[in-house]
């Protein structure tokens, strides 16, 4: 049974370019979480969903940063008109969502590294 | 608001002894703690978790403390490998399928 799968795990950006980030959840699992992790810090919570919807985005910046879960393929966490400031490693975690022990234990992805030049 | 903190950022032990690493929370209504085991370049890896209705909960090699009292979690690792030296991170969950919110990790190293 594969883990959650990421990609690319790094990733090189100019200013102003488009950055997207891949998160392939563990089979099974229907909720998929965002998280984000600045160097020498703990990760931030940054938005949750579950297939074709959002579930809460309160830890998104309001402006740049969206995410989708489709019916069919990868999560997808999309940074347009990057800025040096999202530099910083972008994980992904899934998680079963049933009823019982271990339905919202979280599992993580290897992560994405993103670099802004 | 809700944080979750760790007392020290590292901890240095000798290969072999116990390690306890502590954690405070201060939401609590939390009620699902996890530990969480991240080396350098890779994904946060869970380690153990325990419900607030649970003051320990024991795995292999590791042992969970929750005492709600003083909303304190405590990671105990038993004789130390040096395949342990890695950064932890407690986490607190409140409600089902809702966010984790992270401490700050601390940086456990482990002395040969």
């Amino acid at each position: 049974n594969a883990g959650v799968m990421q990609n690319p795990r790094h990733l090189v950006r100019r200013r102003g370019q488009e950055a997207r980030l891949r998160c392939s959840p563990m089979k099974g699992h229907s909720h998929v979480y965002w998280y984000r992790q600045l160097p020498e810090e703990g990760l931030k919570f940054m938005v949750y969903l579950q297939k074709e919807n959002i579930i809460d985005e309160s830890g998104m910046p309001k402006e740049r940063f969206s995410a989708e879960f489709p019916k069919e393929g990868p999560s997808i966490l999309r940074i347009q008109q990057v800025v040096r400031g999202d530099s910083a490693a972008y994980f992904c975690a899934s998680a079963p969502g049933l009823a019982g022990r271990g339905a919202d234990t979280q599992y993580f992805g290897p992560g994405t590294r993103l670099t802004v030049l | 608001g809700e944080s979750v903190g760790l007392h020290l950022p590292t901890l240095s032990v000798q290969e072999g002894d116990n390690s306890i690493i502590n954690c405070a929370y201060s939401n609590s209504a939390s009620d699902y703690f996890i530990w969480y085991k991240q080396e350098s370049g890779k994904g946060p890896q869970f380690i153990i978790d325990i419900r607030s209705n649970m003051d320990k909960r024991q795995g292999q090699r590791v042992t969970v403390l929750l005492n709600k009292t003083v909303k304190h979690l405590s990671l105990q690792i038993a004789a130390t490998q040096p395949g342990d030296s890695a950064v932890y991170f407690c986490a607190e969950l409140l409600g089902a399928n809702s966010k984790l919110t992270f401490g700050k990790g601390i940086t456990l190293s482990v002395r040969p």
